[in-house]
C-alpha cells in the first residue's frame, strides 16, 4: 500500500491563480481531512469528509473548496490564491472505527 | 471548543538521556483520544503514541511513554534513551470520541521542537 499520497510536493502560485492539491489514499479510509500548517503553528483543519459525496467545513475553510467523488480521492481547490494561503498542506485519512489519522507527505505552497 | 497547549516551544536533550515534553488540553468531553505525532525535517507526520481517555493505564511504545493525568488534563510524552533520529517537532493532538459519521477532527498544539545533541 502506498498509504496517503499528495501531489505536488511544492508549488509557487501568483496571486489570483487557482490550483488543485491532489490527495489519494489506498487504505480504504472512510474519513479524509485537509489541514494547513503555518510556520511555528500546529495544524488547522480546512475541510473533512466522512465518505464519498459528503464533505464539511473545518476551522479555516475560507478560500478553499473540496470534493469527494470517490473514496480514494479528496482534492483541495484554491480558486483565487492569496498570500495568506502560503502554507504547508497535509491530507490525512482514517478508518471509520479507528482513531488514528495517517498523513500524507504534505504540499508546500507559496503564493507570491 | 477544544484547545491543546504545548508550553515548551523548544527543548534539547543529550543523546541517551531522557526528556519529557508537556501537553495540556481543555475539554468538557469525558471520552476522547490523545496523540503524540512526530514531524522530522522531512515534514512527514508520524504517529508516536496514542492514549484512550477511558484507560487509566499509561500507553507505552518502546522508548516512548506517556503520563496521562485525566483530572489535570495533562498528557506528557517521555522519551527514554534519546537518539539523534528523535530530533523533530512533536505535536500533541486531541480527538473527541463520537459514534460514527461525525468526522472526529483532531485539535493540535503548536508543537515542541526537540533537538537531540550528540
Amino acid at each position: 500500500n502506498a498509504g496517503v499520497t499528495q501531489t505536488p510536493k511544492f508549488r509557487i502560485l501568483k496571486i489570483g491563480q487557482s490550483m488543485t492539491l491532489q490527495c489519494t489514499q489506498d487504505m480504504n479510509h472512510n474519513y479524509m481531512y485537509w489541514y494547513r500548517q503555518d510556520p511555528g503553528m500546529g495544524l488547522k483543519l480546512i475541510y473533512y469528509s466522512v465518505g464519498a459525496g459528503i464533505t464539511d467545513k473545518g476551522e479555516v475553510p475560507n478560500g478553499y473548496n473540496v470534493s469527494r467523488s470517490t473514496t480514494e480521492d479528496f482534492p483541495l481547490r484554491l480558486e483565487l490564491a492569496a498570500p495568506s494561503q502560503t502554507s504547508v498542506y497535509f491530507c490525512a485519512g482514517r478508518e471509520q472505527l479507528q482513531e488514528t489519522q495517517y498523513f500524507g507527505p504534505g504540499t508546500r505552497l507559496l503564493v507570491l | 471548543a477544544q484547545t491543546v497547549t504545548q508550553s515548551q516551544p523548544e527543548m534539547s536533550v543529550q543523546e541517551a538521556e531522557t526528556v519529557t515534553l508537556s501537553c495540556t488540553y481543555d475539554t468538557s468531553e469525558s471520552n476522547y483520544y490523545l496523540f503524540w505525532y512526530k514531524q522530522p525535517p522531512s515534514r512527514q507526520m508520524i504517529l508516536v503514541i496514542r492514549q484512550e481517555a477511558y484507560k487509566q493505564q499509561n500507553a507505552t511504545e518502546n522508548r516512548f511513554s506517556v503520563n496521562f493525568q485525566k483530572a489535570a488534563k495533562s498528557f506528557s510524552l517521555k522519551i527514554s534513551d534519546s537518539q539523534l533520529g528523535d530530533t523533530a517537532m512533536y505535536f500533541c493532538a486531541f480527538m473527541k470520541f463520537y459514534p460514527s459519521n461525525t468526522g472526529n477532527q483532531f485539535y493540535f498544539g503548536t508543537g515542541t521542537s526537540l533537538t537531540v545533541i550528540p
